[in-house]
């Protein structure tokens, strides 16, 4: 089955600790994003990717990072300089600039502070 | 500055009747729509988009209309059914930026 594969469904993390969110995807598609949803908002991007070995910032890049070193892979870092990481962080990905194509899903990650 | 707007938060609304959800976009450059629909703890699924060059797309009980002067979207469902009851998200795509913009969700509810 094609799709995008979040993992761990749960997470904690320790002050002044970095964790790495896993994103894979098999879908063959080219750009992949990563989106953070707190209570009643909506998904803000974090970063996104158009092709391998290219990444951009998105609307609250910062306190994050991410690599893409191969298609099927999108790891997001939330690293210590993130002071407010509680939440739910979801990845994306699309086949790249055809419009009418939308994004896919995992099922998200759920951070949390201890 | 919140460039996409879902000004309802929540719908409530009787099975078999019809559920209206709204949206509104400031940026004159996005040039698709699309509605997405969100279970609890699962990752949204795409519902139906439309293009800013038409007005209408229908996709058997849903139905997306756009009123690019207004700056205004709505997506129908009728007849409602209870199993539709989620959260919906309006997202607005600027096909040279590469990315989707979205609105803050409206919750529909549909009773039995």
């Amino acid at each position: 089955d094609g799709g995008i594969t979040q993992s761990p469904k749960y997470l904690f993390r320790k002050e002044g600790q970095n964790v790495t969110l896993s994103c894979e995807q098999n879908l063959n598609h080219d750009a992949m994003y990563w989106y953070r949803q707190d209570p009643g908002q909506g998904l803000r991007l974090i970063y996104y990717s158009q092709i391998v070995n290219d990444f951009q910032n998105g609307d609250i890049a910062e306190g994050y990072s991410v690599s893409r070193e191969k298609k099927e892979s999108f790891p997001l870092t939330v690293t210590s300089a993130q002071k407010n990481p509680t939440a739910f962080y979801l990845c994306a990905s699309s086949i790249w600039q055809i419009s009418n194509q939308p994004q896919h899903f995992g099922d998200g990650t759920r951070l949390s502070i201890l | 500055d919140q460039q996409v707007k879902q000004n309802s938060p929540s719908l409530s609304v009787q099975e078999g009747r019809i559920s209206i959800l709204n949206c509104d976009y400031t940026n004159s450059m996005f040039d698709y729509f699309l509605w997405y629909k969100k279970y609890p703890a699962e990752g949204p699924t795409f519902l139906i988009s439309i293009s800013s060059i038409k007005d209408k797309n229908e996709d058997g009980r849903f139905t997306v209309f756009l009123n690019k002067s207004a700056k205004h979207l709505s997506l129908h469902i009728v007849p409602s059914q209870p199993g539709d009851s989620a959260v919906y998200f309006c997202a607005a795509h600027y096909t040279n930026a590469g990315k989707s913009t979205f609105g803050d969700g409206t919750t529909l509810t549909v009773k039995p």
